[in-house]
């Protein structure tokens, strides 16, 4: 069984330019989450999708942030502009449905913002 | 905002000891308390969760006690080996997952 996709695996941007995650959950997964995981704390949920609707998204900073999920399957994050703060590791999971499941993360793509 | 307090930061043991990480958490409305484990350079994997209704579950070398009434649940590692060097996160779930802050472990050889 495939896993998780992401990419870009990492990538470099100057404060204030936008930037796009990609991410392909595992086949047959309903649920898809995002989450920002900054050096040396645990990954915080920013949004969570089942199928191709926002389940919940109260963490996005949606001034800057924003997410999309069309057909129920590939899902993009975006951030425009870019703070330094926002340097961190975006994570994608997905899981079968909502609930109780197990949740697989994939590798992550490392942001830093100069 | 931080709702899984977890300790130690950072934990070094020599191989074949045992490792222990706690959490504690406040919200009661938590109802599964998974533990996952990252390499560098990868995503967190699941390692072993409980529900609240147990008090303990094993598998293999790895063991969560859970003390409902203190709202701590605990992660012991027996006989750590080099490879379970890694960081570990406690997590707890309503409707969203909440994860603790990561400990650290290093196994000596």
């Amino acid at each position: 069984e495939a896993g998780v996709a992401q990419s870009p695996r990492y990538k470099i941007i100057e404060k204030r330019q936008s930037v796009a995650f990609w991410c392909n959950p595992i086949s047959g997964h309903a649920t898809l989450y995002w989450y920002q995981q900054i050096l040396g704390q645990g990954p915080k949920l920013l949004i969570q999708f089942q199928n191709n609707g926002v389940v919940d998204d109260s963490q996005l900073p949606k001034d800057r942030f924003s997410a999309e999920r069309l057909k129920g399957v590939d899902s993009t994050l975006k951030i425009q502009p870019a703070k330094l703060e926002d340097s961190a590791v975006y994570l994608c999971a997905s899981s079968f449905t909502r609930g109780v499941y197990e949740q697989y993360f994939g590798p992550g793509t490392r942001l830093t913002v100069t | 905002q931080q709702q899984v307090k977890q300790s130690p930061q950072s934990l070094i043991v020599q191989k074949g000891g045992i490792s222990i990480i706690n959490c504690a958490y406040e919200n009661t409305a938590f109802d599964y308390f998974p533990w996952y484990q990252q390499f560098p350079g990868k995503g967190p994997a699941l390692l072993i969760a409980i529900r609240p209704d147990v008090s303990e579950k094993k598998e293999g070398r790895f063991t969560i006690s859970f003390n409902k009434s203190a709202k701590q649940f605990s992660l012991h590692i027996m006989d750590s080996q080099p490879g379970d060097s890694a960081t570990y996160f406690c997590a707890a779930w309503d409707n969203d997952m909440r994860f603790g802050a990561g400990t650290r472990l290093t196994v000596k050889p």
